[in-house]
């Protein structure tokens, strides 16, 4: 399976509620990071954190990774209609250079 | 700055036929990579380079893909001949250091007939 996997596949919740999204992977890694997808375009860079940070903060993003679970989530706060798109995870792995493995990705929809 | 910019944005071609698809990344940056989307496998890396130098290419499929830089601010993926297997949504992207944020062009939807 691949080294990203989200979970769920797809949510769907109503605006203003908050979304958590999760990934998991299987090897050591540098680094983590998320994108997100509108329908039709290409990915966009959110956040990125460390293998040596627990939590971070952009917004109302909030990203924390656990290695030792070889986890991370995505909590999006005060969600809005504008949110909806898909949000994929990408590990770089410790042996991978530059190279990003890109989980398959959760489809979000928020309900105005 | 116009960020990383593909041609063309849509192709529909027939099976046999040559593809190229053009891609110019971001000015400055030094490393450009080129995926492949499809509902079946998901996001994929097809090859990268760094310094215009190709690094990894074990995800290119088969030898009918090939892919060229032979530039800072050109890349090139060709497909010779397409199948209808390839169908897919190809994103370039470019970085300006290892294992940092990567920045997505467009993408070129491809469709072989």
């Amino acid at each position: 399976s691949q080294q990203g996997e989200e979970d769920p596949q797809a949510l769907s919740i109503q605006e203003g509620e908050n979304a958590t999204m999760n990934c998991s992977y299987k090897t050591s890694i540098n680094n983590l990071q998320w994108y997100r997808q509108n329908s039709g375009r290409g990915l966009v860079h959110l956040i990125l954190i460390r293998s040596n940070e627990r939590e971070k903060h952009s917004g109302r993003l909030r990203v924390t990774l656990d290695t030792s679970k070889k986890s991370s989530s995505l909590l999006i706060t005060a969600s809005r209609a504008a949110d909806t798109a898909s949000y994929f995870c990408a590990t770089d792995g410790e042996t991978s250079g530059s190279r990003l493995t890109f989980g398959e990705g959760t489809q979000l929809t928020v309900n105005p | 700055d116009a960020g990383v910019i593909q041609s063309p944005r849509h192709e529909v071609t027939e099976m046999g036929q040559e593809v190229t698809l053009r891609c110019k990344p971001i000015s400055g940056h030094n490393s450009l990579f080129w995926y492949r989307q499809t509902m079946m496998r998901g996001l994929e890396l097809l090859i990268y380079f760094n310094n215009n130098v190709p690094i990894d290419d074990s995800g290119m499929p088969e030898d009918r893909f090939s892919a060229k830089m032979p530039n800072a601010s050109f890349s090139t993926l060709k497909i010779q001949p397409s199948e209808p297997r390839d169908s897919a949504v190809y994103f370039c992207a470019s970085t300006h250091g290892l294992q940092e944020t990567q920045y997505f062009g467009p993408g070129t939807r491809l469709l072989v007939l």
